[in-house]
């Protein structure tokens, strides 16, 4: 059974880097039949896909436009986790962050517990 | 992007009732290889997010036999034969046919 376990801060300033890690028992970071994504979900925006990492042969990430000049996805195999970090995050960024697997046969099969971060002062 | 368009917003229905969700999609979800990566989610008040079908009619492992998926390239329905108080909640089409992956923006489902 896999399970994903989410960690870091709840709370962060305004255009500081929101930071989260997602730790993975069940399942392999290096999978070759896997994706590692993080998805947030707000009353505004529903729920977004932000990014992911994978490899295949080699690492690869994706981003979505509307942050990519802002996030950072990396795994960690030493840790078999992930993590995520957002940069210059301003309120429009509070949400709940999920963390989840992705494979070839579509949609996410196992998500991380959320992590409701909030950007305030 | 492709745009998920869910209908309706809310859904109130009495136990043991049918329920009906649509979801259109602003273009065909066919892949390359002809399969669909059109999958459904339930989100309980609290809960993270849990996927019942994938590929458009593919049940997960656990899902009750009342929930079943149809559709074919830009319309899809998820069905729930009975509706039982534990179906309470969101629901959530999604597309994974294009990146990046887009949800609609949900199905409340509640018990008359």
């Amino acid at each position: 059974q896999v399970q994903l376990q989410q960690s870091g801060p709840r709370l962060v300033k305004p255009s500081q880097t929101l930071s989260l890690t997602c730790a993975i028992s069940g399942d392999s970071v290096s999978s070759s039949s896997a994706t590692w994504n993080w998805i947030r979900q707000s009353p505004s925006r529903g729920l977004e896909w932000l990014g992911r990492t994978y490899f295949r042969s080699k690492w690869y990430t994706d981003y979505v436009v509307s942050v990519q000049s802002r996030i950072t996805i990396t795994p960690d195999t030493s840790k078999n986790q992930f993590s995520l970090q957002l940069k210059s995050v301003t309120p429009e960024d509070t949400a709940v962050y999920y963390c989840v697997r992705d494979t070839e046969e579509g949609g996410p099969d196992y998500w991380g517990q959320g992590s409701l971060v909030t950007v305030s002062s | 992007d492709v745009v998920m368009t869910q209908s309706p917003l809310s859904l109130p229905v009495t136990l043991g009732q049918p329920a009906s969700i649509s979801c259109r999609s602003s273009q065909s979800l066919v892949y390359d290889d002809g399969s669909t990566h059109l999958s459904w989610f339930q989100q309980r008040p609290g809960q993270s997010p849990r996927r019942l079908i994938y590929q458009v009619s593919r049940r997960d492992s656990g899902v009750p036999d009342r929930f079943s998926g149809s559709g074919s390239g830009t319309d899809f329905t998820l069905r729930i034969s009975r509706v039982e108080a534990d179906d309470v909640g969101v629901y959530y089409c999604m597309q994974g046919t294009y990146w990046p992956p887009t949800f609609g923006g949900g199905t409340r489902v509640e018990i008359k």
